[in-house]
């Protein structure tokens, strides 16, 4: 069972530059999320999908684009790639909505299983 | 608009110090507060869940407690393995259409370094 898998692990673009940064869940997960965090910033929401087929923004979007044809990927795009996208990337994945209450199961409560993130660089 | 503020922004320890880290939230309607680590170079691991103020949880040596503004992830007789940046985030309330599709806002993280 691999979890999410994240590729590539490193990378460094040029200014303008196009490159897409994978995704993928082996845990049959509808929700999948990409993040991206800054040094002594929180994680901030890229886009997010609920399932094959449907995605949404979240907080962040600008520059980026997502796709989900799948369960199990979730591939985002950089397109004309800036220095301000210089950061590190999650992708992250959840069965359903993470917050919702199962008196069953794992008392400790249900939660994002994240990648190892992608470290990009724009030069 | 949801905010998380977390202190201190880091935090060192002698191995068997107590010590609590903070996490004050502002949101439209808490549906869950969670505590996640991440070790340095990796991705984010989930420790709790916490739902409504009074809840607590426990795991090893972490103990998680919930208020109406604030939350405390409690460490007790903290270990060197204990060493990680520790985040918190909030999921809002329910959006149109029923649900809030598990999106969450982080704080910025507390840098935990506990010395042998």
């Amino acid at each position: 069972n691999a979890g999410v898998t994240q590729t590539p692990k490193f990378r460094i673009l040029k200014i303008g530059q196009s490159m897409t940064l994978q995704c993928t869940q082996d845990m049959n997960h509808n929700y999948m999320y990409w993040y991206r965090q800054d040094p002594g910033m929180g994680l901030k929401l890229i886009y997010y999908s609920v399932g094959a087929g449907i995605t949404d923004k979240g907080e962040v979007p600008n520059g980026y684009n997502v796709s989900r044809s799948t369960t199990e990927d979730f591939p985002l795009r950089l397109e004309l790639a800036a220095p301000s996208q210089t950061s590190v990337y999650f992708c992250a994945s959840s069965y359903r909505d993470p917050a919702l209450f199962t008196r069953r199961g794992n008392n400790l409560g249900n939660g994002y299983t994240f990648g190892s993130g992608t470290r990009l660089t724009v030069v | 608009e949801d905010q998380v503020t977390q202190s201190p922004e880091a935090l060192r320890l002698q191995e068997g110090e107590s010590s609590s880290l903070n996490c004050s939230y502002t949101v439209s309607g808490l549906r869950g507060l969670f505590w996640y680590r991440q070790d340095p170079g990796k991705g984010p691991e989930f420790l709790f869940t916490l739902y409504s103020a009074g809840e607590e949880k426990e795991k090893e040596r972490l103990k998680a407690t919930l208020t109406k503004k604030e939350s405390f992830l409690h460490i007790t007789a903290p270990k060197p393995e204990d060493s990680a940046t520790y985040l918190c985030a909030v999921q809002a309330g329910v959006e149109a259409g029923g649900t809030s599709y598990g999106k969450l806002t982080f704080g910025q993280g507390t840098i935990l370094t506990v010395h042998p």
